[in-house]
């Protein structure tokens, strides 16, 4: 069964800091691996999705790597702000189901 | 893009009392609905798949009895809490595959909060 590890549980920086997520999972046969942002109280935001046979993706301040062999993802946060603060979740698709890993909890202190 | 919706977005209740939550599929036609919940500073589990017009497939440890899901239309899935307790107080979040989209993607809902008192 897939297992998914997201770490630091938790991280806290100060605004303008770049940062880096981390995510790893157990089995290497997947079709894509996607990372989301999730606000308190609320539903999930895609923000990146790497399909298996690409190493990364960019949207703005974030860019997620993947390497399926290792079984690792990381999601690379430039610059942050306050706005940035929520819990990001990494999810792996693999055939009709996704596993997510337990979240990082980010903070930016302005 | 895909939009999922859930409703309602937050309901309370009492305890043995059944709850309906709604999830649909806006500009697309889904074959196939997932239905995740997430316990406070837990991650998303997934508790069953429904392709419609068939029974759904719980996961392990899920009570096909308790949590009752219908999906009677290519845009609609029901997920109906029954003889809800407090311990089924949870977030629970919908997602829905295309009809003739990419088998490895899904849209999800917004997510329903759930308080049983």
């Amino acid at each position: 069964k897939q297992e998914v590890t997201q770490i630091p549980a938790a991280l806290s920086v100060p605004e303008g800091e770049n940062l880096v997520l981390n995510c790893s999972f157990t089995d290497s046969a997947i079709y894509n691996l996607q990372w989301f942002r999730q606000d308190p109280g609320k539903g999930l935001t895609s923000l990146l999705l790497i399909q298996s046979s690409q190493r990364e993706q960019t949207s703005g301040r974030l860019n997620a790597s993947l390497d399926k062999s290792s079984g690792r993802s990381t999601l690379y946060i430039a610059a942050s702000q306050p706005g940035d603060s929520a819990t990001y979740l990494c999810a792996v698709n693999a055939g009709n189901q996704f596993y997510f890993g337990t979240g990082t909890s980010l903070t930016v202190i302005p | 893009g895909a939009v999922v919706s859930q409703h309602p977005s937050w309901v309370i209740c009492k305890s043995g009392t059944s709850v309906k939550i709604e999830c649909r599929s806006l500009d697309f036609q889904a074959t196939t609905m997932f239905w995740y919940r997430q316990f406070p500073k837990q991650s998303l589990m997934l508790m069953a798949t429904s392709n419609e017009g068939s029974k759904a497939t719980y996961e392990q440890g899920v009570e096909k009895d308790k949590f009752l899901i219908n999906h009677a239309s290519l845009t609609l899935s029901t997920l109906t809490v029954t003889s809800a307790h407090p311990e089924d107080s949870s977030f629970y979040i919908c997602s829905a595959r295309e009809l003739w989209g990419r088998a490895d993607t899904q849209y999800f809902g917004p997510g329903t909060r759930l308080t049983v008192l």
